[in-house]
């Protein structure tokens, strides 16, 4: 089944411990991207790959970090969370970074900071 | 950053109305989108119009790119309990690649 993957999906953690998301896809798709949505303000986005080793800047990427290493994971890394942080955050892949392209998220994972 | 307005924030109705909402936004859009979120699931993509004045039709649902290109709107006919979730509209910025987001419209039926 073609599908994007999330873990964990409900992670409660206090400021300052370094944390790691993970997201793969199954589909070979080329694009990834990291959002965050929070009450209020829809789904903003905080990182986005177009390839291995190809990463940039979304809308909020302050105190993200990311890697594309492989090609089916896009990890969202949190050095150093704190309580602005907290949010439900999504992954996405598509097969290019072409509008046409249709992007599947995976299911979410709702973080809390302490 | 950019954004997109998305109304109303919530509505509650009766299971077999209609239902109607729309974003708008003071920037061109070259293309419109429109997701349900599920509760506990992700965004899905219903609607996808590319064209201004493009009116596309997926079952129950409508939507339409406005021909000023800064509006869209999504109607939903005869509403029953599964359409229950957050739609989003999501806009491609003229010259650009990326996604803007709406606020998200969360609907709730009664049976």
């Amino acid at each position: 089944e073609a599908q994007v993957t999330q873990n964990p999906r409900y992670l409660i953690t206090v400021t300052g411990k370094k944390l790691t998301v993970t997201c793969s896809q199954n589909m070979n798709h080329e694009y990834m991207s990291w959002y965050r949505q929070d009450p209020g303000l829809g789904l903003r986005q905080i990182y986005y790959s177009m390839n291995v080793e190809v990463t940039d800047k979304g809308d909020v990427p302050e105190g993200y970090k990311v890697s594309r290493k492989e090609k089916r994971n896009f990890p969202l890394i949190l050095e150093s969370p704190s309580p602005n942080q907290t949010s439900l955050y999504f992954c996405a892949s598509s097969l290019g970074l072409d509008i046409t392209y249709e992007q599947y998220f995976g299911p979410g994972t709702r973080l809390t900071v302490t | 950053g950019q954004q997109l307005n998305q109304s109303p924030q919530s509505m509650f109705i009766q299971e077999g109305e209609d239902v109607s909402m729309n974003c708008t936004s003071s920037s061109i859009f070259n293309t419109w989108l429109w997701y349900k979120q599920d509760p506990g699931e992700g965004p899905v993509l219903l609607i996808a119009l590319y064209k201004a004045g493009e009116l596309t039709s997926n079952g129950r649902l409508t939507a339409q790119f406005g021909i000023t290109r800064k509006d869209s709107f999504l109607n939903i006919s005869a509403s029953i309990p599964s359409d229950v979730g957050i739609y989003f509209c999501a806009g491609q910025l003229w010259g650009a690649q990326k996604l803007v987001f709406g606020q998200g419209t969360r609907l709730t039926i009664n049976p």
